[in-house]
C-alpha cells in the first residue's frame, strides 16, 4: 500500500524568504506525486503533480516541487513566500500500476509572517 | 467556471439520525472519490467510483456507512445511525482519465457535528 509522510506539522518562515515543505513517499513501482493546497472552510486545489520526465516541476502561484528518487522525496519549494501562501499543504501519492487511488499526507500547515 | 458541488455545507443532527450527503462533480469527470478529513486523522480515502462503479470502498465502515452513484452527475454517502465519531467534513472530489494522473477537483465539503 502507498503512503505519504510530511515530518513537519507547521512551518514558519518570513515573507520574501524561500519555503521548503517536506514529504517523502512509500509506493510500489513508481509513484505519481501531488502537492494540494487548502484554505480555511475550503476544499482542497490542486498544486502541482510529477508524473514522468523532469525531476523539478512547476505548478501554480509559483511553487515548484523536486522529485527524487533515491531518496524518495517530493519536496515542495518556493524561492519567495508571500503572506497569502499561508495555508494547509498535502502532499498525496499514487501507484502507475492497476487503479490508482490517491493517497494524502497528514498535511503541513504554512505560516507566513509579515 | 465548472466546480464541484456538495450540500448540505453544514449539518448538525443528533446520535442515531440518518445522514446523507450529496455530491454533484464536474460535469465529464468519470472518477469520484469520498474523502473524511478529521484533526486526528487528516484526509482518509472512503470510497472510489469509476465510471459510476465503486471501486474501493476499504475504508468506509461497512455497517453504518453506504456510497452510490444513481447516475452520473450525483454521488451520495449515508451515514445510518449517526454517531458523534462520524462528526467531521466530508469532501467529494472528481477527476477525469483512465490513469488517474490527472487532478482532482474538490468540493467546498460538508461538515457534519453529531451531537
Amino acid at each position: 500500500a502507498q503512503s505519504v509522510a510530511q515530518p513537519e506539522d507547521q512551518v514558519n518562515v518570513a515573507e520574501g524568504n524561500p519555503l521548503t515543505v517536506k514529504c517523502t513517499y512509500s509506493v510500489s513501482g513508481n509513484p505519481y506525486l501531488f502537492w494540494y493546497v487548502q484554505y480555511p472552510n475550503r476544499g482542497l486545489q490542486f498544486l502541482l503533480k510529477y508524473i514522468t520526465g523532469d525531476n523539478l516541476v512547476k505548478g501554480s502561484y509559483g511553487f515548484e516541487a523536486e522529485f527524487n528518487k533515491s531518496q524518495t522525496s517530493f519536496h515542495l519549494k518556493k524561492p519567495s513566500a508571500l503572506v497569502s501562501d499561508s495555508a494547509l499543504y498535502f502532499c498525496a501519492v499514487s501507484r502507475r500500476t492497476g487503479f490508482q487511488k490517491l493517497v494524502f499526507g497528514t498535511g503541513t500547515r504554512l505560516l507566513v509572517s509579515p | 467556471d465548472a466546480r464541484v458541488t456538495q450540500t448540505p455545507r453544514h449539518k448538525v443532527t443528533e446520535m442515531g439520525q440518518e445522514v446523507t450527503m450529496r455530491c454533484q462533480p464536474i460535469l465529464g469527470h468519470n472518477t469520484v472519490f469520498w474523502y473524511r478529513q478529521t484533526m486526528m486523522q487528516g484526509l482518509e480515502l472512503l470510497a472510489y467510483f469509476r465510471n459510476r462503479a465503486p471501486l474501493d470502498d476499504s475504508g468506509m465502515p461497512k455497517d453504518r456507512f453506504s456510497a452510490e452513484m444513481p447516475d452520473a452527475t450525483l454521488a451520495t454517502l449515508k451515514i445510518q445511525p449517526s454517531e458523534p465519531r462520524d462528526s467531521a467534513v466530508y469532501f467529494c472530489a472528481s477527476g477525469f482519465g483512465t490513469s488517474d494522473t490527472g487532478e482532482l477537483f474538490f468540493g467546498e465539503g460538508s461538515r457534519l457535528t453529531v451531537l
